[in-house]
């Protein structure tokens, strides 16, 4: 049984552009949330997909937006790379509240 | 706003040693989680305590939650170096799977 599944594992970037983090929920969940982990520092919440939509979202600007798929899937776009955006991020899948299971992340580096 | 605070941040203990982590949290919560991240590496969950006066124990870590004093402690006995990592405790308010992290205690156990 495949568990969370975050593509791709490492990314470099440059300031001002755009990037896609993709993330395969584990078997069976239908929520999706994603967190961002500078280094150093806990992971902060960034926003939550259910049903395709967003259900819940954390102290981040616009120019962070992501999706859900109707197979669950989800992905997080960020515009504008700033060098602050140089982070882990992670996410997180759950099914009907259940504790939330995390993938191995997405490396950004932002140059 | 929900705020967690964890201290120490940073542990050194000795092979063999008792130590407990602390985690505090500023508001009413339904979850309380502990997980543990090795460098590089995504979050592994330890524990999910739900009620006051829980206690969990696997291994050489026991958690408990007071959710009078809205305090949680992971207690660690006989420390071996295969517990170095960064932990992390998390709470979960209203059931939301929002998260709320600590900043994280690197714990690190020396021969």
């Amino acid at each position: 049984d495949a568990g969370v599944t975050q593509s791709p594992t490492h990314l470099i970037k440059t300031r001002g552009q755009q990037v896609t983090l993709r993330c395969s929920p584990k078997s069976g969940h239908d929520t999706v949330s994603w967190y961002q982990q500078a280094l150093g520092q806990g992971p902060q919440f960034i926003f939550q997909y259910y049903e395709e939509e967003e259900r819940q979202r954390g102290n981040f600007p616009d120019r962070f937006s992501g999706h859900q798929f109707p197979n669950y899937s989800s992905e997080l776009n960020v515009n504008a790379l700033l060098l602050g955006d140089s982070a882990l991020y992670l996410c997180a899948s759950s099914f009907s509240y259940q504790p939330q299971h995390f993938g191995d992340g997405t490396r950004l580096s932002i140059l | 706003e929900l705020k967690v605070e964890q201290n120490p941040l940073f542990l050194s203990m000795q092979e063999g040693k008792n130590y407990t982590i602390y985690c505090n949290y500023s508001t009413t919560s339904d979850r309380l989680y502990w997980y543990r991240q090795d460098p590089g590496k995504s979050l592994e969950s330890l524990f999910v305590l739900l009620s006051n006066g829980a206690v969990k124990q696997e291994g050489r870590l026991m958690a408990s939650l007071d959710t009078k004093a809205r305090l949680s402690t992971l207690h660690i006995t006989a420390a071996v170096h295969d517990l170095s990592a960064t932990y992390f405790c998390a709470v979960d308010r209203g059931g939301s799977e929002k998260l709320v992290f600590g900043k994280g205690t690197k714990l690190t156990v020396n021969p």
